[in-house]
């Protein structure tokens, strides 16, 4: 699975959108790029995936750029509850009957800040 | 939905005792289970996967004998720490693979905080 490189940490104000980028240059043409979170000291909470195409659910859009190296999460309202690590994992989709792991680095840390 | 638990959601224990901690699919079943350790300000690192009634798959470097994983259902696999001594304090993660359309996804439970004395 390919790697992806975050920067360590942002900042971002309260009400305001939070744009989190994530490059993965080498990823392949059957790689999903996932996004996950990690409030201090819980466990994982999956936020959205997808392919090449833009994702949006109720929680974050997720946006690809045509050649797929790279991508950017958005929290379009970010609150102090979405202060945690983000996690950005390219993996070739969780097929059925093909468990492949997830293979984590050290994410984003963001700061929300009143 | 799909929730994961783990029991206990914190323990201390003595150097040298072993720990079981408990990881559960409330509402589906999970024929894989992954368990992972976290060190403060690190990433998660995987140790094994846990295959329903099948024995576990244990990543390099990671000692089969002294962390036992059972799966014997489709709802829960055991993490048990044997002899642990404190260097083994860490935060324990296990996840659940859930068949989503024609995916299997992975959902998290909140952890376990090990600290041993």
């Amino acid at each position: 699975d390919a790697k992806t490189t975050q920067p360590p940490s942002m900042d971002c104000a309260e009400g305001r959108a939070a744009n989190l980028p994530c490059n993965h240059s080498t990823i392949s043409g059957n790689e999903y790029v996932y996004w996950y979170r990690q409030i201090h000291s819980q466990g994982p909470q999956y936020i959205i995936h997808g392919l090449k195409n833009n994702e949006t659910n109720e929680m974050a859009s997720l946006i690809i750029t045509e050649d797929r190296k790279s991508s950017t999460l958005i929290l379009p309202h970010a609150t102090l509850r979405d202060t945690a690590v983000y996690y950005c994992i390219v993996h070739r989709g969780v097929n059925a009957g093909n468990n492949r792991k997830l293979i984590w680095g050290l994410g984003t840390s963001l700061a929300v800040n009143p | 939905g799909a929730v994961v638990s783990q029991h206990p959601s914190w323990v201390i224990c003595k150097s040298g005792t072993s720990v079981k901690i408990e990881c559960r699919s409330l509402d589906f079943q999970a024929t894989t289970m992954f368990w992972y350790r976290q060190f403060p300000k690190q990433s998660l690192m995987l140790m094994a996967t846990s295959n329903e009634g099948s024995k576990a798959t244990y990543e390099q470097g990671v000692e089969k004998d002294k962390f036992l994983i059972n799966h014997a259902s489709l709802t829960l696999s055991t993490l048990t720490v044997t002899s642990a001594h404190p260097e083994d304090s860490s935060f324990y993660i296990c996840s659940a693979s859930k068949r989503t359309g024609i995916y299997n996804e992975q959902f998290f439970g909140p952890g376990t905080r090990l600290t041993v004395l």
